[in-house]
């Protein structure tokens, strides 16, 4: 079927990097996008980014720009999403989603905490 | 800079029919932004609900409907269930693969 799966939990320090993964599986995965998409504690969602897995163009939100990347290696089906200079609040849930008409398949999450 | 309105809360009693919009603070909803609603129970990951205005995601009931109602899309839960009390977030589609999501509506089944 088609999933989108996620690594695990991270714990980091304020400063630092993340690199987050995602393995799709069940479709072909140059024929879509991959989002990513936030959620602090208790907020709502925040669109953060969209990668073509065909071309590997990207379009960021103006409020990562200049600390995000996304990239794809389509040997692997795998997503991937680093977020430098971490503060505080970029501890959240962060997810990624399959992207053509919409965010329609939604990998399961993973809980980075930012924290000295 | 666009900014997505939803409403903060509502409620609606079991049975009963209940509209959630989604608004822009400047102009009006159209086809072209491909309004996307999705509901999150706490813990969970998003479920895509209606896509592309009034598409229902495979599996969706069809008592989760999506519309426009004036300027702003809207989605309709007809016959509205217990386990519908969630979050709602709607998305719309910008310019060059930029999407915006809402704040969310919490929706209270009571």
């Amino acid at each position: 079927q088609v999933q989108l799966v996620q690594s695990g939990a991270e714990v980091k320090k304020p400063g630092a990097s993340v690199k987050v993964s995602c393995k799709a599986s069940g479709y072909s995965f140059t024929n879509y996008g991959i989002s990513w998409v936030r959620q602090a504690p208790g907020q709502g969602l925040e669109w953060m980014g969209w990668i073509s897995a065909y071309k590997g163009d990207t379009n960021y939100a103006q409020s990562f720009q200049g600390r995000v990347t996304m990239t794809t290696d389509t040997s692997t089906t795998t997503a991937y999403m680093e977020l430098r200079r971490l503060r505080s609040d970029d501890t959240a849930v962060y997810y990624c989603a399959r992207v053509l008409d919409a965010l329609d398949i939604w990998g399961q999450g993973t809980v980075v905490t930012v924290s000295s | 800079q666009t900014v997505v309105t939803q409403e903060p809360s509502i409620s609606v009693s079991p049975g009963g029919t209940v509209t959630l919009t989604c608004g822009l603070s400047s102009g009006s909803v159209s086809t072209s932004y491909y309004p996307s609603w999705y509901q999150q129970t706490p813990g969970q990951a998003p479920r895509t609900l209606i896509y592309s205005t009034n598409v229902r995601s495979s599996g969706v009931p069809d008592r989760f409907s999506g519309s426009f109602l004036g300027k702003k899309a809207a989605l309709t839960i007809t016959g509205a269930q217990e386990d519908d009390e969630s979050h709602y977030y709607c998305v719309l589609y910008r310019d060059s693969g930029i999407w915006v999501f809402g704040g969310g509506t919490k929706l209270t089944v009571l």
